[in-house]
């Protein structure tokens, strides 16, 4: 999994499996998160983002878990397809509306 | 993202050199930042500003300047280009949550929409 300060981990999965993207989160004020999606040469694209009144959020074949308890936020991709290959990177806020802090990412690679 | 564009999209420089970034938005967003990526460190802020009239630093201003020159534009400037400065650069935008006010009252974040970078190579 990935925390907000560490170094990129990767996670190889086959087409058509279920993928799970960790992101562990240090700071206790934060109330929103954002998973980002960046492909080879593209800037980062907005997946799914939760405010911290919410445990979960679903959108289209994603969804993302928020435990604010232990400070962890995962996100779920149904079905991985290769065109999910890319690096997810975990965000949040700090607490702050104008700031976001990005976590390092995790290179997600989907075997046909 | 086509709405958000960013220009040059590759540059090779020398140290010393003056480098302007520029970034444009058809959003009508109000809210513009600079980031640059690093190879394991993830995106760090630069600059960020909220409207024309307001610009504030980063984390990582040191080295670099801005300028909001109107809703839609906002640049970056390497006054001096150093080698550690070569790095991929993101503009990106955002708008104030239109769901109202974050869980502390205040004004929430929303998502930033990013442009498509730029790589620059400080030789």
């Amino acid at each position: 999994g990935e925390s907000v300060g560490l170094h990129l981990p990767t996670l190889s999965v086959q087409e058509g499996d279920n993928s799970i993207i960790n992101c562990a989160y240090s700071n206790s004020a934060s109330d929103y998160f954002i998973w980002y999606k960046q492909e080879s040469g593209k800037g980062p694209q907005f997946i799914i983002d939760i405010r911290s009144n919410m445990d979960k959020r679903q959108g289209q074949r994603v969804t993302v878990l928020l435990n604010k308890t232990v400070k962890h936020l995962s996100l779920q991709i149904a079905a991985t397809q290769p065109g999910d290959s890319a690096v997810y990177f975990c965000a949040e806020n700090g607490g702050s509306n104008y700031k976001l802090t990005f976590g390092k990412g995790t290179l997600l690679t989907v075997n046909p | 993202d086509a709405d958000v564009t960013q220009t040059p999209r590759n540059r090779i420089t020398k140290t010393g050199k003056r480098i302007m970034l520029e970034c444009s938005q058809t959003k009508g967003h109000d809210r513009m930042y600079w980031y640059r990526q690093d190879p394991g460190l993830g995106l760090r802020l630069i600059y960020y500003s909220f409207d024309v009239k307001d610009i504030n630093k980063g984390e990582i201003s040191d080295g670099y300047s801005v300028s909001r020159q109107a809703q839609a534009k906002f640049s970056l400037s390497l006054e001096s280009a150093i080698p550690n400065q070569t790095a991929l650069y993101f503009c990106a935008t955002s708008d104030i949550y239109q769901g109202g006010r974050g869980t502390s009252g205040r004004v929430a974040l929303d998502e930033q929409f990013f442009g498509p970078g730029t790589r620059l190579t400080v030789l």
